[in-house]
Formats: C-alpha cells, sequence, structure tokens
C-alpha cells in the first residue's frame, strides 16, 4: 500500500526557514517523480515544486523559486522541500504527492498534509 | 503559464442528478489532464487522467471527455459521496496548473 507521510510543518515567523519532508512507502521510491503542492486555507491547490525519480530535473513555481529548494534522498525514501524567507502568503497545507511514472506529471497518491503557518 | 478556468465555481444539485463541470484552458493542452476530488479536512483524490481516463477503483459514474482548451467531468447519477468540491490541473507545460475548484453542494 502506498503511503506517504509529511511532516516538519509548523508556526514560523516572516523571513524564517522549514524543512518540509515526506516519508514513502509502499512503492519503489526512486523510480517515480514526486511533487509538492499547497494548499492556503479556504483556497484552492496550488503546485509548488517537483522532482524526477532521479532527483536530477527540478522545477518550482514562480511563486517559490529562489526560494525554495526541493530534494530526495533515495536510500531513504523521503522527499523534502526546504523554504527560505517565508512569506505571509506560504501560510498553506502542503502535500506531497506521487506521479504514476517518472516525469508524467500528475498525481495518483497524496499524503495527509502538513500545515505551515508564517505569523509573527 | 498556462491558465486554467473551471465552471460553475459552485453546483447545488440533487441526488441522482447527472453533474458535468466544465474546464478551461488558455491554450492547447492536447489531453493532458487531470481531475480531482477533495472532501473538507481530506487530500484530493484522483479521478480523471489524460481527460477520459477513469483512474483505478474510482466509480463508473464518474467521466471525462474533451481535447485541446475544453474539458468536462461528468458525474452522471450524483450520490451522497460525491459532495465535495473538484479540480482541474493540466499537465502540458512546465507549471502544472490546477482550476479554481467547483464545489457540488447539497440542493
Amino acid at each position: 500500500e502506498v503511503q506517504l507521510l509529511e511532516s516538519g510543518g509548523g508556526l514560523v515567523q516572516p523571513g524564517g526557514s522549514l524543512r518540509l519532508s515526506c516519508a514513502a512507502s509502499g512503492f519503489t521510491f526512486s523510480s517515480y517523480a514526486m511533487t509538492w503542492v499547497r494548499q492556503a486555507p479556504g483556497k484552492g491547490l496550488e503546485w509548488v515544486s517537483a522532482i524526477s525519480g532521479s532527483g536530477d530535473s527540478t522545477s518550482y513555481a514562480d511563486s517559490v523559486k529562489g526560494r525554495s529548494t526541493i530534494s530526495r534522498d533515495n536510500s531513504r525514501n523521503t522527499l523534502f522541500l526546504q523554504m527560505n524567507s517565508l512569506r505571509a502568503e506560504d501560510t498553506a497545507i502542503y502535500y506531497c504527492a506521487k506521479d504514476p511514472g517518472d516525469s508524467i506529471w500528475y498525481f495518483d497518491y497524496w499524503g495527509q498534509g502538513t500545515l505551515v503557518t508564517v505569523s509573527s | 503559464d498556462i491558465q486554467m478556468t473551471q465552471s460553475p465555481s459552485t453546483l447545488s444539485a440533487s441526488i441522482g442528478d447527472r453533474v458535468t463541470i466544465t474546464c478551461r484552458a488558455s491554450q492547447s493542452i492536447s489531453s493532458w489532464l487531470a481531475w480531482y476530488q477533495q472532501k473538507p479536512g481530506k487530500a484530493p483524490r484522483l479521478l480523471i487522467y489524460k481527460a477520459s481516463s477513469l483512474e483505478s477503483g474510482v466509480p463508473s459514474r464518474f467521466s471525462g471527455s474533451g481535447s485541446g482548451t475544453e474539458f468536462t467531468l461528468t458525474i452522471s447519477s450524483l450520490q451522497p459521496d460525491d459532495f465535495a468540491t473538484y479540480y482541474c490541473q493540466q499537465y502540458n507545460s512546465y507549471s502544472r496548473t490546477f482550476g479554481q475548484g467547483t464545489k457540488v453542494e447539497i440542493k
């Protein structure tokens, strides 16, 4: 059974940093691209960042480009999102999501999400 | 960036109704479109991919159609479990954008 478990969210001050993690199980992690999607309170879904199965290829939404770094540790089956210079508008639930292959870019499994709140 | 526009934003319907949600892309995305269902407090669930392919385990009352810039999600006979918010998502371009969502409410 595919499982994705996010962690690392919390309350952070504007300008601060946070590292989100997503522990994956139930599939061959390195064979699948992974993505972060966020959802601000009461709002819709926003694609944030994606990484290929090998980790060689990454992409970012303009809203986080230059402030965030996606990475993965295939030996630990874990996806990461390092977020710096956080702003109030980064407040959201952050979901990790699995690609059905490597770099197809829709999402067949989602984690339960981790809440990031940026506030002073 | 490709913009995705869903209509309507909210839809009121009764059990057994046929429901159709439209998603329009700002430029052609071929058939690279997925649909998701999201219930309050839960993660999204994949329903349809490649515009019309039903994800395994999804009831056959859900169907998708369209190509290019106009797409539809149809629920043939609305069931109590279907009251939720639905999102389309294009995966044709670098930025994988979502529509703003359509909330299906009980009439």
